[in-house]
């Protein structure tokens, strides 16, 4: 399996952008970059998922390398609530799902007021 | 969308008891899959269905692991003779086949403690 290497932990003040950026330069041609994340005491929540193209939705931005080795997460105003652990995966497109995923330890991201 | 939830929420038992845990996913949703979480670690990859069937099952999923979906609905995962190192937080995600690149949708887990 494809693998991702993200900083362990970042730091943000509420209402800043952050950019969380996550390695994978075994990416292969067929494989989904995908992002979640994972507030404290909670499953994990989907954020967004991306191919070749910058992908936006309600939650981000993910923008992604012309070379696919890596991307990153891009969170427009922080809010307290965005502190989390944050998940980059790669998987590919498994019968129309996103197959078994296979997360790292992800980044732990704080927000201060 | 009410949601994927998880049955029970938290979960105390002894050594060498045996537990279930129960998952109901989004009513549309024909994936279920399982995963583990120890503290500080990312969820890991237990087995998936896809409506009934059990379509695969990682090597973590030891022989005293057993899990259920019988009518392609709610699922359940049974530990047999429960050991300290099951202590974990049990995850349960549904997604929808057939459409590109369906999310995962996570409940909240079941924490096991083991005594």
């Amino acid at each position: 399996d494809a693998k991702t290497t993200q900083p362990n932990s970042m730091e943000s003040n509420e209402e800043e952008p952050v950019h969380l950026p996550c390695n994978h330069s075994t990416i292969s041609g067929t494989d989904y970059i995908h992002w979640y994340r994972q507030l404290p005491s909670q499953g994990p929540e989907y954020v967004i998922h991306g191919l070749t193209s910058n992908v936006n939705n309600r939650m981000a931005s993910l923008a992604i390398a012309e070379d696919r080795k890596s991307s990153t997460l891009i969170l427009h105003r922080a809010t307290l609530r965005d502190a989390a652990v944050y998940y980059c995966i790669l998987s590919y497109n498994y019968g129309g799902s996103q197959g078994n995923l296979i997360f790292g330890k992800g980044t732990k991201l704080s927000v201060k007021p | 969308d009410t949601g994927v939830s998880q049955d029970p929420r938290h979960k105390i038992t002894k050594r060498g008891q045996n537990v279930t845990f129960r998952c109901d996913p989004i009513s549309e949703h024909n994936r279920l899959y399982w995963y583990r979480q120890t503290l500080g670690q990312g969820p890991e990859f237990l087995t998936y269905f896809q409506n009934e069937a059990q379509l695969e099952k990682s090597r973590l999923l030891s022989d005293r692991f057993s899990a259920e979906r019988p009518k392609g609905s709610f699922s359940t995962l049974e530990i047999q003779r429960t050991e300290q190192g099951d202590s974990a937080m049990y995850l349960c995600a549904s997604s929808l086949e057939g459409r590109p690149n369906q999310p995962q949708h996570f409940g909240d887990g079941t924490r096991l403690s083991i005594l």
